[in-house]
């Protein structure tokens, strides 16, 4: 059964920490992303990878950064964690020339 | 921001009923998806229709696309209360692979 698997379902982290969520797939896929959800807001894109050590920022780049150090791992940073940064985080997947994304099943990230 | 707006934002219907659920975007695509979520888990990809396609099924689904309105719908036929869900469409342009997911639909299946 393929997958993408997230870290971590919850954590809960004090403000100014650096905080690591990692993602990983066994698809052998070259896209990977990094999505938050908020009620109301949908999923907003906040970096993405279309190849290892490759990075594009996505809508909503602001206080996070990545890493794709392997093709199937890809890491998203909060480098000084802030309580807007409270949300769900979603990792996907998607390979070359597909849109299809595979999803991991999220990362609930509470900043206090 | 490209972001799609999904219609209506919540439903509730009994079981056995219909359920359609509306999307419509801001430019020019090349597919439009449709997922579910279930409570407090990942998305899961129900069905993707290309920009040169009108309809599409997959078992009790039926998406249809209007490109000259830049609306899509989801029909979901005789649902069963496993279809309590939140539903996103996610639209995708040439070129770029990355998506865009509108604010969802949160359907509510009472037994």
């Amino acid at each position: 059964d393929v997958k993408v698997t997230q870290s971590s379902r919850y954590l809960v982290k004090r403000t100014g920490e650096k905080v690591f969520l990692e993602c990983v797939q066994d698809m052998d896929h070259e896209n990977m992303f990094w999505y938050r959800q908020d009620p109301g807001l949908g999923l907003r894109l906040i970096y993405f990878s279309y190849d290892v050590k490759m990075k594009e920022k996505g809508d909503i780049p602001e206080g996070y950064s990545v890493s794709r150090e392997k093709k199937e791992r890809f890491s998203l940073i909060l480098e000084s964690a802030s309580t807007n940064q409270t949300s769900m985080y979603l990792c996907a997947s998607s390979s070359q020339g597909s849109t299809e994304a595979f999803f991991g099943q999220g990362t609930r990230l509470t900043v206090v | 921001s490209q972001q799609g707006e999904e219609d209506p934002q919540a439903l509730s219907i009994q079981e056995g009923e219909n359920a359609t659920m509306n999307c419509s975007y801001k430019t020019s695509i090349n597919n439009l998806q449709w997922y579910r979520q279930n409570s407090g888990r990942g998305l899961v990809h129900l069905i993707l229709i290309r920009s040169n396609e009108r309809e599409k099924h997959s078992g009790r689904l039926r998406v249809t696309l209007d490109t000259s309105k830049k609306s899509s719908s989801l029909l979901i036929t005789a649902s069963r209360a496993a279809d309590t869900a939140s539903y996103f469409c996610a639209t995708d342009y040439f070129g770029n692979e990355k998506l865009t997911f509108g604010t969802g639909t949160r359907l509510t299946i009472i037994p």
